[in-house]
């Protein structure tokens, strides 16, 4: 069965400051992994997501995220927060099967909120 | 535009009632989903279908109940049974083929008195 860790459920970051956001997974077979983003009271946006090739993702709003298989891993960085990234984060993982396309339901993560200060 | 639309956003209903929030999509995608989430917890899957008359139980799916009479949509029943109604219900969708992500709805937020 497939599974999604977010470590720490509030992390708290200065305008302009590195933000980094943590998400371990595990599951049986190779995954297709994503990072959405929700605002209070409206529903989940795609910042990126990772499928096969490159490791590291570009996405949204200067977002990126770095695949690494051996550490199970895919957390979410972007170098400079802003206001307006205060956000819930969240990273979901999707089975993919041998054929290589994806199937079945996402799983997520507990979420992270980030707020971010003046 | 494409999109998901989920009604009403805002629900209030008495405990013991049933209540049906709706889920329409014009994205042509075969698959669809209905996720609960409470904080703290995450998304919790509900309910799911990958063809139309066809769906099957996610991870929560007891005090639930849905139907997909129709590709494009597919309404959750959340009953009496359902110790914990109250919370934020997101309805999303995705094709079946390709690597592709799950689109989401705008949310209903369910409020049982």
């Amino acid at each position: 069965a497939q599974s999604v860790t977010q470590l720490g459920s509030h992390v708290s970051v200065s305008e302009g400051a590195l933000v980094l956001l943590r998400c371990n997974y595990s599951s049986s077979v190779p995954p297709y992994l994503f990072w959405y983003v929700q605002y209070p009271n409206q529903g989940l946006q795609l910042l990126l997501k990772y499928t096969t090739g490159a490791t590291l993702v570009k996405g949204i709003n200067g977002f990126e995220a770095e695949f690494k298989k051996s550490e199970t891993s895919f957390h979410l960085t972007k170098p400079s927060a802003h206001m307006s990234d205060a956000a819930e984060y969240f990273c979901a993982v999707r089975l993919a099967n041998a054929g290589g396309t994806s199937y079945g339901k996402l799983t997520f993560g507990q979420g992270t909120i980030l707020t971010v200060h003046p | 535009d494409g999109g998901i639309t989920q009604s009403p956003k805002y629900l209030f209903r008495k405990e013991g009632q049933n209540v049906t929030l709706s889920c329409e999509q014009n994205l042509n995608h075969d698959a669809m989903y209905w996720y609960r989430q409470d904080p703290g917890q995450g998304l919790r899957l509900i309910y799911y279908s990958q063809i139309v008359n066809d769906f099957q139980k996610g991870d929560i799916a007891e005090g639930y109940s849905v139907s997909r009479e129709k590709k494009e949509s597919f309404p959750l029943t959340v009953t009496s049974a359902q110790k914990n109604p109250t919370a934020f219900y997101l309805c999303a969708s995705s094709p079946l083929e390709g690597v592709t992500e799950a689109f989401f709805g705008q949310g209903t937020r369910l409020t049982v008195v």
